[in-house]
């Protein structure tokens, strides 16, 4: 069963304009993670969020976890045509297991048009 | 550089010829993972190695057999391939496999089953 699901599927912006991308899991999770796959590569590690954590930043990202409502958003400010690609957010299983597999969901395309 | 390498990058074969899809990781990571990327449905996991001689299930580990003989290499083997393994696959590796780490992908193998 997917645990991590992304909204919207697909988000289309202009260059300079801020990119918000949302993520919502089932159960618990001790981590959430956020990854970037551009048109033929593999999937390439952003940002991880603890599940104590509210907020973290990292450059042009700002990375959001509610807890209560068991979602996540992913925030790209002055997006460039460069940010164009697929992102996901994985969680784990929780409950104190933090070990093996983490669960990816089915992505946001991002188009940022020049 | 570090690295995850994957071969063959693109293949196409036929029903029941097996064949291997090799993985090597020069991070001296533990963890390594295969996933299956299709339209819909996101990354799921196929199986996942916590460290050498230790392989498990992960989410569709149907028509697939890995080993994990050294702790470089994870190749994923197709004993009798059918159409409906045609996929995106790649491979990943973190450092112990726990969920608060990274995980780093290889470019992936994109198989074709006719």
């Amino acid at each position: 069963s997917q645990q991590g699901e992304e909204d919207p599927q697909a988000l289309s912006i202009q260059e300079g304009e801020n990119a918000t991308m949302n993520c919502s899991y089932k159960t618990s999770i001790n981590n959430l993670q956020w990854y970037r796959q551009n048109s033929g590569r593999g999937l390439v590690h952003l940002i991880l969020i603890r599940s104590n954590e509210r907020e973290k930043h990292s450059g042009r990202l700002r990375v959001t976890l509610d807890t209560s409502k068991k979602s996540s958003s992913l925030l790209i400010t002055a997006s460039r045509a460069a940010d164009t690609a697929s992102y996901f957010c994985a969680t784990d299983a929780g409950g104190g297991t933090s070990y093996g597999k983490l669960t990816f969901g089915q992505g946001t395309i991002l188009t940022v048009h020049p | 550089e570090a690295q995850v390498t994957q071969n063959p990058r693109y293949l196409i074969t036929v029903t029941g010829k097996k064949l291997t899809v090799t993985c090597s990781q020069n991070m001296n990571h533990e963890y390594m993972s295969w996933y299956r990327q299709d339209p819909g449905l996101g990354l799921r996991q196929i199986y996942y190695s916590m460290n050498v001689e230790v392989t498990d299930k992960g989410d569709v580990p149907e028509g697939y057999k890995v080993s994990r003989k050294e702790k470089r290499n994870f190749p994923l083997i197709l004993e009798s391939p059918s159409p409906n393994q045609t996929s995106l696959y790649f491979c990943a590796s973190s450092f112990q496999g726990r969920s608060n780490q990274p995980q780093h992908f290889g470019d992936g193998t994109r198989l074709s089953i006719l």
